[in-house]
């Protein structure tokens, strides 16, 4: 079974701080990917990367940035110069093993961690 | 861009009724997929389909059906409703492998009275 693990259900920051998410996953596909959603209050969930299991390189968003870390099974993401805006709950997800059929599964994930940036 | 739309952002209804919850995606999107979301708990599965007419079960399929008649439509039907569905319902599409980004509607708070 997989399993995506987030292990701070609330972070709270001053903004211009820098901040990291922590995710541990799960599986054992060995091909696989790892995604990271932003919800902000208003509810729909935000696609902010996704990431395949063959590629450890770090990447970088403006002031996002991703360290997969396949040796610990991790997939931290950090804002850095955090502003209000950024407050939102952050989910890690795991995508799913190919459906024998050809089709597809769901995602798996995280409880997600409520992100607040004070002003 | 990707659009998924939901038919109500929120819905009151009784214990007892049947409830549909629509979803609709304008991206020619093979897969769907309905999620709830519960505090505490993340996002769990309720049912996913990859084709027309075709559903698979997810995590918590128990008191829930659905209904894929056309590509771009995916409903969520509650067949008697209960307190315990209380909660957001959020439907997703993706192109049809399994590693594809899925794409969020902005999500149905329902509450069952």
């Amino acid at each position: 079974a997989q399993k995506v693990t987030q292990a701070q259900t609330e972070i709270s920051v001053v903004e211009k701080e820098d901040v990291t998410l922590d995710c541990v996953y799960e599986t054992r596909d060995t091909t696989y990917y790892l995604f990271w959603y932003k919800q902000p209050p208003s509810g729909e969930l935000v696609f902010l990367i996704r990431r395949n299991s063959f590629d450890e390189q770090n990447e970088i968003s403006g002031r996002y940035s991703w360290n997969f870390q396949k040796s610990t099974s991790s997939f931290n993401f950090t804002i850095t110069a955090s502003q209000v805006v950024d407050s939102a709950v952050y989910f890690c997800a795991l995508s799913g093993i190919m459906y024998s059929g050809g089709g597809a599964d769901g995602l798996t994930f995280g409880k997600g961690t409520h992100l607040i940036i004070q002003p | 861009d990707v659009k998924v739309t939901q038919s109500s952002r929120y819905l009151v209804k009784r214990t007892g009724e049947k409830v549909f919850l629509e979803c609709v995606q304008d991206m020619d999107h093979e897969n769907m997929f309905w999620y709830r979301q519960d505090p505490g708990l993340g996002l769990r599965l309720i049912y996913f389909s990859y084709d027309v007419k075709m559903k698979e079960k997810g995590d918590i399929p128990e008191g829930y059906s659905v209904s894929r008649e056309k590509k771009e439509r995916f409903s969520l039907i509650l067949e008697s409703a209960s307190t315990n569905q209380t909660s957001m319902y959020l439907c997703a599409s993706s192109l049809s492998d399994s590693q594809e980004t899925q794409y969020f509607g902005p999500g149905t708070r329902l509450l069952v009275l």
